[in-house]
């Protein structure tokens, strides 16, 4: 099973920092890892697809980047609205494997 | 407009079988390359993945669970069924289903619509 870890687990961040949270491959994944957001009670919302496509609806200030078994994703200048969980998934193979999160909290 | 929701029981017995029923509408599972996934989630927990059906039937399981799970679609009622037999109290997650994008398409096999998920509780 392809191993994804995240870092941090969890941050505190203001209101218009910029955050960069990392994922990491046990193995490469290719162009098949994807980052979700999820508020507390919702489904997760599906942020990046293929490293670093932007999923409809999704504001500019997310981005994403990446090759092989390391990625990052970053908010340009949290919003109010970004306060949340983020987690990474791996489509390169079976089993699906997802990060275990990063929780972006307010300072 | 890809729609997904779960139905089935909110509380289980100890020992006894969970079987959640996904049903979608705005795609269709004859499609080549699309998929339906079953993800979990316990209360303050990361996401964990389940299974997955493809549209050729092809079924694929987590395997620390493979012994216990089972997919199946009905393609003509737009529905995927997951079964997990002997549940126990750690099966307590909210669970949910989301449509895989195909591979070989731009979303590159990501989970890009989920459904709300249904919270199910293990006890007696």
């Amino acid at each position: 099973d392809i191993q994804m870890t995240q870092s941090p687990s969890s941050l505190s961040a203001s209101v218009g920092d910029r955050v960069t949270l990392t994922c990491r491959a046990s193995e490469t994944v290719d162009k098949y890892l994807s980052w979700f957001q999820q508020k507390p009670g919702r489904a997760p919302n599906l942020l990046i697809y293929g490293i670093s496509g932007l999923h409809s609806g999704v504001p500019s200030r997310f981005s994403a980047s990446g090759s092989g078994t390391d990625f990052t994703l970053t908010i340009s200048s949290l919003q109010p609205e970004d306060f949340a969980t983020y987690y990474c998934l791996q489509s390169y193979s079976l089993p699906r494997t997802f990060g275990q999160g990063t929780k972006v909290e307010i300072k | 407009q890809i729609t997904l929701k779960e139905s089935g029981p909110t509380l289980v017995k100890p020992t006894h079988p969970l079987t959640l029923t996904c049903t979608f509408s705005g795609f269709s599972l004859n499609t080549t390359g699309v998929g339906v996934g079953w993800i979990r989630q316990p209360p303050g927990k990361a996401l964990e993945w389940l299974a997955l059906i493809y549209w050729n039937d092809d079924k694929r399981y987590s395997p620390s669970l493979k012994n216990r799970l089972t997919i199946s679609k009905d393609t003509s009622k737009n529905q995927v069924v997951l079964t997990l037999t002997n549940m126990d109290p750690e099966d307590t997650a909210t669970y949910f289903c989301a449509h895989q994008a195909p591979w070989f398409a731009e979303l590159s096999a990501a989970f890009d619509i989920w459904s709300q998920g249904t919270t199910v509780a293990v006890s007696s």
